[in-house]
């Protein structure tokens, strides 16, 4: 059966300092990757998505960006981090060419001091 | 552009009685729509989807959802709920196939389930 697993779980970071967040997909290949962002508890806004190796879109302009440097590795990353930029972050992942639905991690808490 | 809309910030409901979380929806051509389940600081679970054939689909826990086309509405019922069903309710939306599944997600209903 698939897995995704997310890392770390929690991080607190002071701003300016770098973000490295990664997911990982177990048991399937080629998945689509997908990094959301919830604020507040509530709505969530796409990030990034990525359909292969190398290739990223870009959702929203913003300080993040994305890299799938494997098949089924995603790492959202950040030079500088901003006030702003805390949340709660999610990793999914679909089969390419399904009917849809995106399978979740357990996401990962970002606080920005 | 896609989009979809919960209504209700909060459903609160007693325990055994019926529930419905709201949801409507707006794409350009066939919705693929979804419903989602978040308990406090977790990933989000996936309930149950529409994609084409009988506007009732049923999926986990117990819960179904009625797709009406006429009214761009994918409500989420259960006939009888449970103080475990509290928790935070997300629908989504795709328009169609294609477009790399990404999904566009509504505000989220909150359902508090009293006992």
């Amino acid at each position: 059966s698939q897995t995704i697993h997310q890392w770390p779980a929690t991080l607190v970071q002071p701003v300016g300092s770098p973000l490295s967040l990664e997911c990982t997909v177990e048991g399937t290949s080629n998945p689509n990757l997908y990094w959301y962002r919830q604020a507040a508890g509530r709505g969530l806004q796409l990030l990034f998505y990525s359909v292969g190796i190398g290739q990223i879109s870009s959702e929203v302009p913003q300080n993040l960006s994305a890299s799938r440097p494997q098949d089924r590795q995603f790492i959202l990353s950040s030079k500088k981090l901003l006030l702003s930029d805390s949340g709660f972050y999610l990793c999914a992942w679909s089969v390419g060419s399904s009917t849809g639905e995106l399978f979740f991690g357990e996401g990962s808490r970002l606080t920005v001091l | 552009a896609q989009s979809v809309a919960q209504p209700e910030d909060q459903v609160n409901v007693a325990e055994g009685n019926p529930l419905t979380v709201k949801c409507t929806y707006s794409v350009s051509g066939n919705p693929y729509l979804f419903w989602y389940v978040q308990y406090p600081n977790r990933g989000l679970q996936f309930l149950l989807k529409y994609i084409t054939g009988d506007n009732l689909v049923k999926g986990s826990y117990g819960f179904e959802a009625e797709f009406n086309k006429s009214q761009t509405s994918f409500h989420l019922k259960k006939p009888s709920a449970l103080v475990s069903d509290s928790a935070l309710y997300f629908c989504a939306v795709r328009d169609g196939p294609g477009g790399y599944n990404k999904l566009i997600f509504g505000a989220g209903t909150r359902l508090a389930v009293h006992p």
